[in-house]
């Protein structure tokens, strides 16, 4: 059963760092991997799909990294503002089926 | 874009009632429809898979008596939770696969319903 960890699980940093939220899969059989932004009461806003075949994907100040091999992605968002605060989900779809195993997020705020 | 809509986006019940939760998706046809259940500070959780026209599977330890899902066209699921109980209180969410290319790789997700039972 594929297991889906996301560290830290929380994150509290200035307003300006670089950072990075890590994902960790236990199954490397995987179709892509996707990152979600949820705010609070909110439903999910994806910010990044890597296809099994790639290695990273970019959207503005967002970077995502992939090795299957080693079962890890990594978010990396580059000159943090407060509003990115909200919790950052990272889901891996298997090359079986389509629904989607999800980590229990990392919740980051950034402080002014 | 893809969007994917949910009704109500929150609802509180009494013990014992039943409650009914609507997936559409607007703008495109959808073969399969997931539902998704998250608890505070936990992840989403997946519930069912739903295909137009067919029976809903459901995951381990998921009531398929207590939670009804009806998928009757391909652009609308529902899912009405039985009986609902305090326990059943938590955060539904559904996503939807699109019937073209772009179900290949990615679902587009609802805004969420929040359920409180008291």
């Amino acid at each position: 059963k594929q297991e889906v960890t996301q560290i830290p699980a929380a994150l509290s940093v200035p307003e300006g760092e670089n950072l990075v939220l890590n994902c960790s899969f236990t199954d490397s059989a995987i179709y892509n991997l996707q990152w979600f932004r949820q705010d609070p009461g909110k439903g999910l806003t994806s910010l990044l799909l890597i296809q099994s075949s790639q290695r990273e994907q970019t959207s503005g100040r967002l970077n995502a990294s992939l090795d299957k091999s080693s079962g890890r992605s990594t978010l990396y968002i580059a000159a943090s503002q407060p509003g990115d605060s909200a919790t950052y989900l990272c889901a891996v779809r298997p090359n079986s089926g389509y629904a989607l195993n999800f980590g229990k997020g990392t919740s980051l705020l950034v402080t002014p | 874009g893809a969007v994917v809509s949910q009704h109500p986006s929150w609802v509180i019940c009494k013990s014992g009632t039943s409650v009914k939760i609507e997936c559409r998706s607007l703008d495109f046809q959808a073969t399969t429809m997931f539902w998704y259940r998250q608890f505070p500070k936990q992840s989403l959780m997946l519930m069912a898979t739903s295909n137009e026209g067919s029976k809903a599977t459901y995951e381990q330890g998921v009531e398929k008596d207590k939670f009804l899902i009806n998928h009757a066209s391909l652009t609308l699921s529902t899912l009405t939770v039985t009986s609902a109980h305090p326990e059943d209180s938590s955060f539904y969410i559904c996503s939807a696969r699109a019937l073209d290319s772009r179900g290949d790789n990615e679902q587009f997700f609802g805004p969420g319903t929040r359920l409180t039972v008291l």
